[in-house]
């Protein structure tokens, strides 16, 4: 069965620094791009970052570009997201989400069940 | 950035009604568009892709359709399962955007 899962949310001061991890099992995960989305407490959907497959491409949101990180390890399967400088706006849930294509064809077939991340002194 | 705008935000229907939901994008994107289900406290589901394409395992009540810079999601006859928001998604280029939801609420 195709699954990831987040974790590494929590409380962190304004100003501070988190890494969200995304465990990926039952598919090549070298193979697939994956993104990282988050949702606010009551709003809507924000694409945040993506990388490729192989890791060499990365894309940011405009308002998580120069904070945030995205990467991934290859031999454990797994995807991060290194977010620094956080603000209270960056109070979210944050999904992983497995590419639908191999290559990057932008919509997403498989979510995590998400990590609230909760920016607040 | 693209911006996605849906209609109407919130939606009141029957058991058994047809409805349909808009997502206009401000500039084209061809069919690149995706329409997701989410219900509270889950995570998304995809419903449809490239604008018209049915995800496997995704009731046939549900369609998709247009191009360029309007799009529509239709389902055929609503089913207590169907009520939960809807997002529609532009994937024509980076940054990727959603637009802002639809809750479909029973009446």
């Amino acid at each position: 069965e195709v699954q990831v899962l987040e974790s590494g949310g929590g409380l962190v001061q304004p100003g501070g620094s988190l890494r969200l991890s995304c465990a990926a099992s039952g598919f090549t995960f070298s193979s697939y791009p994956m993104s990282w989305v988050r949702q606010a407490p009551g709003k809507g959907l924000e694409w945040v970052s993506a990388i490729s497959g192989s890791g060499g491409r990365t894309y940011y949101a405009d308002s998580v570009k120069g904070r945030f990180t995205v990467s991934g390890d290859n031999s454990k399967n797994t995807l991060y997201l290194q977010m620094n400088s956080l603000r209270a706006e960056d109070t979210a849930v944050y999904y992983c989400a497995k590419d639908r294509l191999v290559r990057f064809g932008g919509f997403f077939d498989c979510w995590g069940q998400g990590t609230l991340v909760t920016v607040s002194s | 950035d693209i911006q996605m705008t849906q209609s109407p935000s919130t939606l009141s229907a029957s058991v058994g009604e047809r409805v349909t939901i808009t997502c206009r994008a401000s500039q084209s994107i061809s069919s690149w568009l995706a329409w997701y289900q989410q219900k509270p406290g889950k995570a998304p589901k995809l419903l449809i892709y490239k604008a018209s394409s049915l995800e496997s395992g995704v009731p046939s009540r549900f369609s998709g359709s247009g191009s360029g810079t309007e799009f529509t999601l239709t389902i055929s006859s609503l089913q207590p399962d169907d009520f939960a928001a809807y997002y529609c998604q532009q994937y024509n280029s980076f940054s990727y955007t959603f637009g802002q939801g639809t809750k479909l609420e029973i009446k």
